[in-house]
């Protein structure tokens, strides 16, 4: 139940395009779902992050869509650059920020220029 | 954001040998640090979660007196691997807390090999 799924394992895109990656959950008590990015050797950074009081949430080219009856979540990467190549990991946690994250997998995606 | 600074970022160890780690909050003081561990092309595992003064929660299935983790003030946590094998050879992750309960900031990672 503490389990986060993500898929696609891997996703190639072309520049300019729209990547999608997509979450699932079980634990109803999770209220805080962060999307991370991590460039190869390199630690996660907080990409952004959205609490089920809301459907939907956009900062820049990336959006969250979240959608609390189905337990599921997406990050939405709009214009898909070469830079946005990296792997990007859904999480969820219970309370206050940053406590118990539960990660899913991750997805590879790379962006071809 | 809040800068978590990771040292060193790679070693090598010889196997028998322990290796630490060091995980800072540079721009913030951070009552609690998780550790994580990372195999290549794999998710994030907590490993253990420790409060500035309090012994370390460590998650099921990771051995504390094998990683032991220190959080002795609020800018700085250790973890230890004792006597290391190649089978502990990974990514190894801390993240940082702040006071208030805001965002968890990671560390940008430490490759441990051993050898």
């Amino acid at each position: 139940q503490q389990q986060v799924k993500q898929s696609p394992q891997s996703l190639i895109v072309q520049k300019g395009g729209i990547s999608i990656i997509n979450c699932a959950y079980e634990n109803t008590a999770f209220d805080y779902f962060p999307w991370y990015q991590q460039f190869p050797g390199k630690g996660p950074a907080l990409l952004i992050a959205i609490r089920p009081d809301v459907s939907e949430k956009k900062e820049g080219r990336f959006t969250i869509s979240f959608n609390k009856s189905a337990k599921q979540f997406s990050l939405h990467i709009m214009d898909s650059q070469p830079g946005d190549s990296a792997t990007y990991f859904c999480a969820a946690s219970i309370g206050n920020y940053g406590q118990n994250f539960v990660f899913g997998p991750g997805t590879r995606l790379s962006v071809l220029p | 954001g809040a800068v978590v600074s990771q040292h060193p970022s790679r070693v090598i160890c010889k196997s028998g040998t322990s290796v630490k780690i060091e995980c800072r909050s540079l721009d913030f003081q951070a009552t609690t640090m998780f550790w994580y561990r990372q195999f290549p092309k794999q998710s994030l595992m907590l490993m253990a979660t420790s409060n500035e003064g309090s012994k370390a929660t460590y998650e099921q299935g990771v051995e504390k007196d094998k990683f032991l983790i220190n959080h002795a003030s609020l800018t700085l946590s250790t973890l230890t691997v004792t006597s290391a094998h190649p089978e502990d050879s990974s990514f190894y992750i801390c993240s940082a807390r702040a006071m208030r309960g805001t965002e968890a900031f990671f560390g940008q990672g430490t490759r441990l090999t051993v050898v």
